[in-house]
């Protein structure tokens, strides 16, 4: 049972470009959250998903960022416009639908976006 | 919302020592507590949770505590092994309406295990 895969794992990019960063969530999952880490820092909350719908964006910037999990293929988080403030390590998880695993939340590798 | 502070930042033992970090939260309505350990340039894995309706859980060399009352929860690591040293972070879920999903982490603790 494959976990949850990212990628690109390392994305480097000018200020200005576009970052699209792709989650595919544990088999059998349809939550899928995403998170930032700056160094040595926790983990910050940005948007909750389940498939087609975005059930909680309060931590994601109103502008540049964007996120959607389509009915069919992998959870995108979109950056647009990045800017060096962007880098950090973004994580996406994914949890169950039934009551005992709907809190266990299950973490991908990580994309790790610098921003040049 | 939820806000959970995390002490200490760092914590040294002695390989065999035992190692306690605590979190601290603040919505009482929060109830579920998970554990993660992340090594360096790693995901954070899952090792142990916690619900609100037990005190108490361990597993092998890991045990978790929670107070209700005071709105604290605790790691604990018996026997602890230089391949336990990583950073690990403490985490609340939501409880209320849209934030139900997500998780609420503290800044993480650096543990040092010493051969």
């Amino acid at each position: 049972n494959a976990g949850v895969m990212q990628n690109p794992r390392h994305l480097v990019r000018r200020r200005g470009q576009e970052a699209r960063l792709r989650c595919s969530p544990m088999k059998g999952h349809s939550h899928v959250y995403w998170y930032r880490q700056l160094p040595e820092e926790g983990l910050k909350f940005m948007v909750y998903l389940q498939k087609e719908n975005i059930i909680d964006e309060s931590g994601m910037p109103k502008e540049r960022f964007s996120a959607e999990f389509p009915k069919e293929g992998p959870s995108i988080l979109r950056i647009q416009q990045v800017v060096r403030g962007d880098s950090a390590a973004y994580f996406c998880a994914s949890s169950g639908t039934g009551q005992s695993s709907y809190n266990e939340q299950f973490f991908g590798p990580g994309t790790r976006l610098t921003v040049l | 919302g939820e806000n959970v502070e995390q002490h200490p930042s760092t914590l040294s033992v002695q390989e065999g020592d035992s190692a306690v970090i605590k979190c601290t939260y603040s919505d009482s309505a929060s109830n579920y507590f998970p554990w993660y350990k992340q090594e360096l340039g790693k995901r954070p894995q899952l090792i142990i949770d916690i619900r609100s309706n037990v005190g108490e859980k361990k597993d092998q060399r890991i045990a978790v505590t929670l107070n209700k009352t005071a709105k604290h929860f605790s790691l604990h690591i018996t026997e602890t092994q230089p391949e336990d040293s990583a950073v690990y972070f403490c985490a609340a879920r939501g409880s209320r309406g849209s934030t139900l999903g997500r998780l609420y982490f503290g800044r993480g603790t650096q543990l040092t295990v010493w051969p």
